[in-house]
This record gives C-alpha cells, sequence and structure tokens, in this order.
C-alpha cells in the first residue's frame, strides 16, 4: 500500500465553478478526514466518516461544500459555486478504529486556487 | 472548545544546536496527542503518539514528551534537513492542530 492518495493535486478554477477531489485511503483504515489548511495555519477539521458513514461535519463546511464516501472505500469532497475564500490546501487522512485509534496518515494534499 | 497552542511559532537554530517546542492544550477526554513534520506544500508526515502523562518517544533527532498539560518536542544537534514546520494534534474523536512552529536550521 502506497499510503494515501489524494487527486488532483493542484487545481486552479474560476470563481462559481465547481471542483471535486478525491482521496484513496489506506486500504484497511475504516476513518477517513478532510481537513482544509491555509498558508501559515494548522489543518482545521472539516468532516469525518467511519467506514460509508459521515459523523461529523464542522460549521467550517458550509451547505456549499458535501462529501461521500460510498461504500466505506475512496471519499470526495465537492465544492460548488467557489469562491476566492475557498482558496486553500485541502488534506485528507486516514486511521484504523476499531477498539482504539491509531496514527492518522496524511496525504499530500490538493492544493485549490479560486480566480 | 479543544485548544491547542504552540510555541514559539519560529525558530532558527544553528546546525548542532538543540531546543524544545512546546505545545499546550486543553481537551476533555484526550484520547493521545500526536506530532507531525510538514514540509512546505506537501501534507504532514507522521512522527509520533503520545497516550499518556510521562511518555515519551524518540526518533533519530527527535525526542517527544508529554505532562498532564503540555508536549514538549526536543530536537538534539538539529542538521540542516530538519528544517519544517512542526504541527501537534490533540485526539478527541477527531484531530486539533495547533499552528505549528516553523524550524529553520542554518548550517
Amino acid at each position: 500500500d502506497t499510503g494515501v492518495s489524494q487527486n488532483p493535486r493542484h487545481k486552479i478554477t474560476k470563481r462559481g465553478q465547481n471542483v471535486t477531489f478525491r482521496c484513496d485511503p489506506i486500504s484497511e483504515h475504516n476513518r477517513l478526514y478532510w481537513y482544509r489548511q491555509t498558508l501559515g495555519q494548522g489543518p482545521e477539521f472539516l468532516t469525518y466518516f467511519q467506514n460509508e458513514a459521515q459523523l461529523e461535519k464542522s460549521r467550517l463546511l458550509s451547505d456549499r461544500f458535501s462529501a461521500e464516501r460510498p461504500k466505506g472505500s475512496f471519499s470526495t469532497l465537492e465544492i460548488q459555486r467557489t469562491e476566492q475564500g475557498d482558496s486553500a490546501m485541502y488534506l485528507c487522512a486516514s486511521s484504523a478504529h476499531i477498539q482504539g485509534d491509531t496514527e492518522a496518515f496524511f496525504g499530500q494534499g490538493t492544493r485549490l486556487t479560486v480566480v | 472548545e479543544d485548544q491547542v497552542t504552540q510555541s514559539p511559532e519560529a525558530l532558527r537554530l544553528q546546525e548542532g544546536e538543540s531546543s524544545s517546542l512546546n505545545c499546550s492544550y486543553t481537551v476533555s477526554g484526550l484520547r493521545g496527542l500526536f506530532w507531525y513534520r510538514q514540509d512546505p506544500g506537501k501534507g504532514p508526515e507522521f512522527l509520533f503518539t503520545l497516550y499518556s502523562a510521562g511518555e515519551e518517544k524518540e526518533k533519530e533527532r527527535l525526542k517527544a514528551t508529554l505532562t498532564k498539560k503540555e508536549s514538549f518536542l526536543h530536537i538534539t544537534a538539529p542538521k540542516p534537513e530538519d528544517s519544517a514546520t512542526y504541527l501537534c494534534a490533540v485526539l478527541y474523536y477527531k484531530l486539533s492542530f495547533g499552528a505549528g512552529t516553523t524550524v529553520t536550521v542554518r548550517a
């Protein structure tokens, strides 16, 4: 297994367009997290899944954002009607959660630039 | 609400000059404290997990320690390749991150 994979690595879009990012977690991991990171800040929690169930969404996640994890495997994060304030690095992480938590491993991120 | 505060914001070191980074936290029901290294334009790379006060973990020139209210990341005799942003995160059901400490090691 090569770790958490995110695609695309970079995305430039015009304001008002929709974008979708994909995350492929480590195969045996049942938890998947989405974070957003802006320059000089630590990652901010957006949402997480346990298997296919979305268990929590941050108030940062406006109604323009939606995330899915069909069949508990890969996940997608869609942003509709993008705004310049959406420009950031979007990070995905996965972990195994059975009787306890293990380390969360991150992908390389998708850098979104809204022009 | 969970709070994670890292200090200093930036640290400039001469090669071989040891130092420590601080991570203080307030969280109920801590399930783990994580340290990550992040290089520019890349995702965070896992370093350590600490679960209970008094625990210590080491990896090469890095050593992480944990008390009931804070964690320290000690860098011993750093090299230029240790230059990075070091992130601390606490786990309740999600990871909550500090803003990080950017370490620059000059040769």
